[in-house]
């Protein structure tokens, strides 16, 4: 059981360049969702999303956009990177949408912005 | 709108002695309760929740949060910790019936010495 899965690990962009974070899970969850993790902020919500077809801002969403084509696939993506969401960006799935289910994390994509 | 604060950025403990992370919440609506834990370069893992019943919830590696509703806390304890406890310990909440968004606070880092 894979869980949710998160590629790349690692990357490193320049300053206007773009890419895309996957995330896929296989727990047949509804829920998805992005957060960056910065040294001393926990962890804020960028976007996320209750099912196919289906998206919202959270937090802090400048910068990055997201589309759910498929239950499974959640992708993030940066327009133009700037060296401030140089961070680690983590995808989290769930089963509902009460609130009450605990959230499975991926392992993370460190991305650095030069 | 909801806020969490974890009152202790870094605690060092010596191995086999108690621990207590604290954690305060702020919020209008009543909300689910988190601990996650965080072990070094990899994703989040739920360490136990609170949704309802009995204040006190117990985790399968010995940790416990009470639930205390008139002081806003959710603090974690254990009575003796291990080296393997070493991590990072979020507190989070989210609202009932709100898609599951998770408000994280800063995180603690526990360090266990020997």
């Amino acid at each position: 059981n894979a869980g949710v899965t998160q590629t790349p690990k690692f990357q490193v962009l320049k300053t206007g360049q773009s890419m895309t974070l996957q995330c896929a899970q296989d727990m047949n969850h509804e829920y998805m969702s992005w957060y960056r993790q910065d040294p001393g902020m926990g962890l804020r919500l960028i976007h996320y999303s209750v099912g196919a077809g289906i998206t919202d801002q959270g937090e802090v969403p400048n910068g990055y956009n997201v589309s759910r084509s498929t239950t499974e696939d959640f992708p993030l993506r940066l327009l133009s990177a700037a060296p401030s969401q140089t961070s680690v960006y983590f995808c989290a799935s769930s089963l509902d949408r009460e609130g009450g289910q605990p959230q499975h994390f991926g392992d993370g994509t460190r991305l650095s912005i030069l | 709108a909801q806020s969490v604060t974890q009152l202790d950025s870094q605690v060092p403990v010596f191995e086999e002695a108690p621990v207590e992370l604290r954690c305060n919440y702020s919020s209008s609506v009543s909300v689910y309760l988190f601990w996650y834990v965080q072990y070094p370069n990899q994703g989040l893992q739920l360490l136990l929740k609170y949704l309802s019943g009995s204040t006190l919830v117990e985790s399968i590696n010995g940790f416990e949060a009470e639930f205390n509703k008139s002081q806003t806390s959710f603090h974690l304890r254990k009575p003796s910790v291990h080296i393997s406890d070493t991590a990072e310990y979020f507190c989070a909440v989210s609202k009932k019936g709100s898609q599951g968004n998770l408000i994280f606070g800063k995180g603690t880092k526990l360090s266990v010495k020997p």
